[in-house]
């Protein structure tokens, strides 16, 4: 079964600062791969998703995650943070069809002034 | 607007009383799930359903129940709720096996 590991749980960092979130997963076939992101007292919003094709993926807000096979990472990246980022992000992992959506414990993290 | 909906947003009740969690999409997606979400935990998922009728156990489905009757609702049942079943639990629907899931606002539940 899949499972999924980020290993920050909590990341503080500066406005405007370069910030990366880490996701590993384990699985022994072909994935698909996603990040969610939530904000204080709201649920889940999808931040972008892997499927096939392009490694590198990126979302309207100016995250982008870069799928790595040969390491199992799907890690999360934005290059300059605002103070609006400061929320959990969870990266997710499923093999396809009927299988389980498996979620990591989430990355808190807290963009500073 | 589409969107998943799930009731009652707050729910406080005793252990042992039976409680329905309701959920409905209106975007005629195949797939939907429950999840709660826990501190330090992360989401687990409680059941799913690949569309009506078929079902399947999560990560954590001891003492949970669901029906999918209709392609749209999705229910939870707590038959004999346990003070650590207190959790943030989320619905969610999505279209495909290659899709992300739209996740509801949540349910806040605490069993006294």
């Amino acid at each position: 079964a899949q499972s999924v590991t980020q290993l920050d749980s909590q990341v503080p960092v500066f406005e405007e600062a370069p910030v990366e979130l880490r996701c590993n997963y384990s699985s022994s076939v072909s994935v698909y791969l996603f990040w969610y992101v939530q904000y204080p007292n709201q649920g889940l919003q999808l931040l972008l998703k892997y499927l096939s094709g392009s490694t590198l993926v990126e979302s309207i807000n100016g995250f982008e995650a870069e799928f790595n096979k040969s390491q199992t990472s799907f890690h999360l990246r934005k290059p300059s943070v605002h103070i609006s980022d400061t929320a959990e992000y969870f990266c997710a992992v499923t093999e396809g069809y009927g299988q389980n959506f498996v979620f990591g414990p989430g990355t808190r993290l807290s963009v500073l002034p | 607007e589409a969107q998943v909906t799930q009731n009652p947003r707050y729910l406080i009740t005793v252990t042992g009383k039976k409680l329905t969690v309701t959920c409905s999409q209106n975007m005629n997606h195949e797939y939907m799930s429950w999840y709660r979400q826990d501190p330090g935990l992360g989401l687990r998922q409680i059941y799913y359903s690949m569309n009506v009728e078929v079902t399947d156990k999560g990560d954590v489905p001891e003492g949970y129940k669901v029906s999918r009757k209709e392609k749209r609702n999705f229910p939870l049942i707590l038959e004999s709720p346990s003070p650590n079943q207190t959790s943030l639990y989320f619905c969610a629907s999505r279209v495909g096996h290659n899709y992300g899931y739209t996740f509801g606002s949540g349910t806040r539940l605490t069993v006294v």
